[in-house]
């Protein structure tokens, strides 16, 4: 089954570091651009940054390029989104979603992480 | 950045009945970057309308996207009670990509 897996719901304090994964099957996981979005409880979508499984070539939002790190480890097919110090506003879920090379759009998504940050 | 404004925020009609649901740019997008998805309560969005006007594999023929330039529309022909869900429209060719803000189509 073509699928993309992501770790499990998270509860952090602020300060704390974070790295959460997806692991894509069923597909070459290197054929496709990662891409993560964001949504903050109750709100909308927001896209935060992609990452190429082949050579880890990444491409941020300008927004969120300085909190926060994607990497890729191809030899377990895994992608991954990290906070060296998480915020009460990162409290949101996060998604991956694999992006198409040749038309980019965002056709399977991952089922989300819930990520809460509170004292 | 490209904005992305939908319009209505909220949408109430009843099944059987037609859908528009209209994706305003603050710029020109390229119909060849421009989508639609469905979300609906505890799931992830779900991709049903690429490249303006083209259908992902499995999504029925009542959906259909149209539109270019600045203005772009989803249109739900006859509505069925699974197709009561948030919608949101994206631009993906042009960095920081990015989403409209979601119309709730709900049952009237």
């Amino acid at each position: 089954e073509v699928q993309l897996v992501q770790s499990g719901a998270e509860v952090k304090k602020p300060g704390e570091s974070l790295r959460i994964s997806c692991k894509g099957s069923g597909y070459s996981f290197t054929s496709y651009w990662i891409t993560w979005v964001r949504q903050m409880p109750g709100k909308g979508l927001e896209w935060m940054g992609k990452i190429d499984p082949a050579d880890s070539q990444i491409y941020y939002s300008p927004s969120l390029q300085h909190h926060l790190t994607l990497s890729v480890d191809k030899s377990i097919s895994t992608a991954y989104l990290q906070w060296s110090s998480l915020k009460a506003s990162d409290t949101a879920m996060y998604y991956c979603a694999r992006q198409d090379f040749d038309h980019w759009y965002f056709d399977l998504w991952g089922r989300g992480t819930l990520v809460t940050v509170s004292s | 950045e490209i904005v992305l404004t939908q319009s209505p925020g909220t949408l109430s009609l009843s099944p059987g009945e037609r859908a528009t649901l209209s994706c305003r740019a603050s710029q020109s997008v390229s119909t060849a970057y421009f989508a639609w998805y469905q979300q609906k309560p505890g799931q992830a969005p779900r991709l049903l309308i690429y490249g303006a006007s083209s259908r992902t594999a499995g999504i029925p023929d009542r959906f259909s996207g149209s539109g270019s330039g600045t203005d772009f529309t989803l249109t739900i022909s006859r509505l069925e009670p699974e197709d009561f869900a948030v919608y949101y429209c994206q631009q993906y060719g042009s960095s920081p990509y990015t989403f409209g803000q979601g119309t709730k189509l709900e049952i009237k």
